[in-house]
């Protein structure tokens, strides 16, 4: 079945340190993929996307990801996070719905 | 450009009621998709609509679910005789459907948080 892993539930950072969040996907054919945030109180807002091209993809606020056909994986990553990147991000893969991973909380102690 | 519009934002409901989600979809988006955020189960699809049309309801239960996007107005999740295991956010996105399938980018709306008592 085609599913989307999230491999940690709960992450705790201190600021400027790095973030990697991992996602995995099971699916044999052409995927989009997506990571998207929900701060706080507020809906969920696109973070970045993959549909071709360049497997490093920049996004907003200085997050980027990493698509690795080989791995079926699109790790989200920062090099330094703030206290306001504190959320949830939720990766997601498009086959012929949409699927979303199960979220991984990120709290970033200041 | 106002985005994607869900209402209300916290819906409270007893058991055996019926619950009604709308959503309103960003200017010039033609498709309407609705998903369910349960307690650390992240979202799940639940159904995907043009106007007036159902395209894919695979995610949506059988029983007391039903979606609709008509012609004119929002898209309307209903939810009739609610338990309490329909607490959850529900979530409504769109996207412009320029290709034609569901791999469009889709926007959110800041959904609807129901609870049942």
């Amino acid at each position: 079945a085609q599913s989307v892993s999230q491999h940690n539930h709960h992450v705790i950072l201190s600021e400027a340190a790095s973030l990697e969040l991992g996602c995995n996907y099971s699916y044999g054919g052409t995927v989009n993929l997506f990571w998207y945030v929900q701060y706080p109180g507020q809906h969920l807002q696109l973070l970045l996307k993959y549909f071709s091209g360049d497997p490093l993809v920049k996004g907003i606020k200085g997050f980027e990801a990493e698509f690795i056909k080989s791995k079926f994986s699109f790790n989200l990553r920062k090099p330094s996070v703030q206290w306001s990147d504190t959320a949830e991000y939720f990766c997601a893969a498009s086959f012929n719905d949409m699927r979303f991973g199960a979220g991984t909380r990120l709290t970033v102690k200041p | 450009n106002a985005g994607v519009m869900q209402n209300p934002r916290h819906l409270v409901r007893r058991r055996g009621q019926e619950a009604r989600l709308r959503c309103s979809p960003m200017k010039g988006h033609s498709h309407v998709y609705w998903y369910r955020q349960l307690p650390e189960e992240g979202l799940k699809f639940m159904v995907y609509l043009q106007k007036e049309n159902i395209i894919d309801e695979s995610g949506m239960p059988k029983e007391r679910f039903s979606a609709e996007f008509p012609k004119e107005g929002p898209s309307i999740l209903r939810i009739q005789q609610v338990v309490r295991g329909d607490s959850a956010a529900y979530f409504c996105a769109s996207s412009p459907g320029t290709s034609g399938s569901s791999t469009d980018t889709q926007y959110f709306g800041p959904g609807t948080r129901l609870t049942v008592l």
